[in-house]
């Protein structure tokens, strides 16, 4: 257990409709990111946040994908109207910056099947 | 090129011996690189981070980096059949501050 948790760990939906997934960080970890995984890729990155401001957002990522981070607490990711192409892993990971140190610890992921 | 690339395999090694993954980058200025180990349907879990050129060991774990090659490496040794798994390279870019993936290489030790 890194200390990251996801709620809810599994999620199925059917096409169209709207879902929502919270990623809770290790307490001192200045920053979050969101990522998928499909079968056989590696985690491909999303967006992340450093405190509550989110920094970057991947141009791969449509208007339909959303991610908050309210005082730079918990986070929160929302995919509406949810295609087929949206089942994948999602994964949170926290980091705390400092130097050169970018190691991110993830959390044990949501899986969404949409259907 | 692809900014992080790792043979896919499945690379099969003896019980016992060493495995080596390696992994190659496009970005010359990174200055941080990440080992992850998942295994099937579980998050990635971080096992070795290396900021210089040279070796790291820790335990049975050793990675080797070679900024000049833009070449990084993880060598396994008396591989053990727990060690079956994906091996996830991972690179801070700086030019945009994002770590990035490779695809993974799958490790199966042979009892």
């Amino acid at each position: 257990d890194t200390g990251v948790s996801q709620d809810p760990r599994h999620k199925i939906t059917k096409r169209g409709q709207n879902v929502t997934f919270r990623c809770d960080p290790i307490s001192e970890h200045n920053r979050l990111y969101w990522y998928r995984q499909t079968l056989g890729q590696g985690p491909e990155f999303l967006t992340y946040f450093q405190n509550e401001a989110q920094l970057e957002k991947s141009r791969l990522l449509s208007d339909r994908f959303s991610a908050e981070r309210p005082k730079g607490s918990f986070s929160t990711l929302e995919i509406q109207r949810t295609e087929q192409g949206d089942s994948a892993m999602y994964l949170c990971a926290s980091s705390l910056r400092t130097g050169v140190s970018y190691e991110q610890y993830f959390g044990p992921g949501t899986r969404l099947t949409v259907t | 090129q692809k900014e992080v690339e790792q043979n896919s395999g499945p690379l099969s090694v003896p019980e016992g011996a060493i495995a080596s993954l390696n992994c190659t980058y496009s970005d010359r200025v990174s200055q941080s690189f990440f080992w992850y180990r998942q295994y099937s349907g579980k998050s990635p879990e971080l096992i070795m981070s290396i900021y210089s050129n040279g070796d790291k060991e820790d335990g049975r774990f050793t990675a080797q980096l070679n900024k000049a090659s833009q070449y990084v490496s993880l060598l396994i040794r008396d591989s053990q059949p727990s060690d079956s798994a994906t091996y996830l390279c991972a690179v801070h870019m700086n030019r945009d501050d994002k770590i990035i993936f490779g695809k993974g290489t799958r490790l199966h030790i042979l009892p």
